[in-house]
């Protein structure tokens, strides 16, 4: 069974800090991995999708990283803003489910 | 191009009323989700549609939940009688890629669903 884990639960930095939010996952046969930001009372709004086949994808400030092998991928924020506060999830799709599968998310406040 | 739509944005019930939710996804994609997100945790898919066939209701709690998309486009989600741990966001999500889900869903802004 897809389990996804995502550290830290919480956090909270000063405006330009860089930040790096882990997820891992267990079963490395897996589609693809989605990171979403989530704001409060807000659907969730799709960041960077990667596919098994692909280590790393970029979008302005944002990028995420894959290592299938190892059930890991990191989200670099560069130069945080006090716009980035929100909650970020990972979700993962497996072969053997179809589903996508959720972390509990990573909580993010920057403060000015 | 228009986003998910999703309806109402928030709901109050008291424990054992009815309630629906509705959900308009993104013209032209065939594959319609809806999602379960209790305070706290990540969404939990509940029911995924393929046009207005059911491919997966496996946690869907069948016995107080049903869902339908009739003419494959809206869908509508409802649950009778509704419990106090129904209490959740309720995301409706859309994708353009059939069953290998190997493209992004785009997801409505939920309904609130509050069960006092």
């Amino acid at each position: 069974k897809q389990e996804v884990t995502q550290i830290p639960a919480a956090l909270s930095v000063p405006e330009g800090e860089n930040l790096v939010l882990n997820c891992s996952f267990t079963d490395s046969a897996i589609y693809n991995l989605q990171w979403f930001r989530q704001d409060p009372g807000k659907g969730l709004t799709s960041l960077l999708l990667i596919q098994s086949s692909q280590r790393e994808q970029t979008s302005g400030r944002l990028n995420a990283s894959l290592d299938k092998s190892s059930g890991r991928s990191t989200l670099y924020i560069a130069a945080s803003q006090p716009g980035d506060s929100a909650t970020y999830l990972c979700a993962v799709v497996s072969y053997n489910t179809d589903k996508l599968i959720f972390g509990t998310g990573t909580r993010l406040q920057v403060f000015p | 191009e228009a986003g998910v739509a999703q309806s109402p944005r928030y709901k109050i019930i008291e424990k054992r009323q009815s309630v629906a939710f509705w959900c308009n996804p993104i013209s032209g994609h065939a594959t319609l989700y809806w999602y379960q997100q209790i305070l706290g945790q990540g969404p939990k898919l509940l029911i995924q549609f393929q046009n207005n066939g059911v491919v997966d209701d496996s946690q869907l709690p069948k016995d107080r939940f049903s869902a339908e998309r009739l003419k494959g486009v809206d869908s509508t989600l409802k649950i009778q009688p509704a419990k106090l741990e129904d209490s959740a966001v309720y995301l409706c999500a859309s994708s353009s890629e059939g069953l290998a889900l190997s493209y992004e869903q785009y997801f409505g802004p939920g309904t609130r669903l509050t069960v006092t």
